[in-house]
């Protein structure tokens, strides 16, 4: 089955905890994204990458650290938590080009106390 | 700065009506426009696109409409299900860059 899948789903930790969020999805898109979603605000997208060693920043990308070492993965490091960065957060990705659809993950919620 | 917007948080229309959601954006370099339909717990699921050379694009009972000069995009839904009662968004590509607004939420009575 086509997906995109995140881990962990949920999670509680304190603040300067460094902590990652796993990406992977199994249809050899090219392109992977971050987005983080807050009650009034919409989705916004962290960061995002175009290929393997290639991302670039989106509207919000500041606490935030990505690398795409392999196609398929796209791990959300956060070196120093913040509660501010407590959010629900979806990983996506999509083909090459313009304008194709991206795929979205079930979301995680983090919680930074 | 907001650059898609969706100015109605909710919409509330019975079973059979038609949903009409509105998006409006300011950036006239967006050149491919997307709706999505989210549920509670889920992941954003991918309902209907138009590319900027167009102005109108239909997939079943949905219909999004583009008028360019005014930066407005619009989705139809008819006939409305309960089952379309869901938080839809809009969302406007820049180059690899995607736009999303801030979601109406829409709620199908029986």
């Amino acid at each position: 089955e086509a997906q995109v899948t995140q881990n962990p789903r949920y999670l509680i930790t304190v603040t300067g905890k460094k902590l990652t969020v796993t990406c992977s999805q199994n249809m050899n898109h090219e392109y992977m994204s971050w987005y983080r979603q807050d009650p009034g605000l919409g989705l916004r997208q962290i960061y995002y990458s175009m290929n393997v060693e290639v991302t670039d920043k989106g509207d919000v990308p500041e606490g935030y650290k990505v690398s795409r070492k392999e196609k398929r993965n796209f791990p959300l490091i956060l070196e120093s938590p913040s509660p501010n960065q407590t959010s629900l957060y979806f990983c996506a990705s999509k083909l090459a080009g313009g304008g194709e659809t991206q795929y979205f993950g079930p979301g995680t919620r983090l919680l930074v106390l | 700065d907001q650059q898609v917007k969706q100015n109605s948080p909710s919409l509330s229309v019975q079973e059979g009506r038609i949903s009409i959601l509105n998006c409006d954006y300011t950036n006239s370099m967006f050149d491919y426009f997307l709706w999505y339909k989210k549920y509670p717990a889920e992941g954003p699921t991918f309902l209907i696109s138009i590319s900027s050379i167009k102005d109108k694009n239909e997939d079943g009972r949905f219909t999004v409409f583009l008028n360019k000069s005014a930066k407005h995009l619009s989705l139809h839904i008819v006939p409305s299900q309960p089952g379309d009662s869901a938080v839809y968004f809009c969302a406007a590509y820049s180059g690899y860059a995607l736009n999303f607004g801030k979601g109406t939420s829409l709620l199908v009575t029986p």
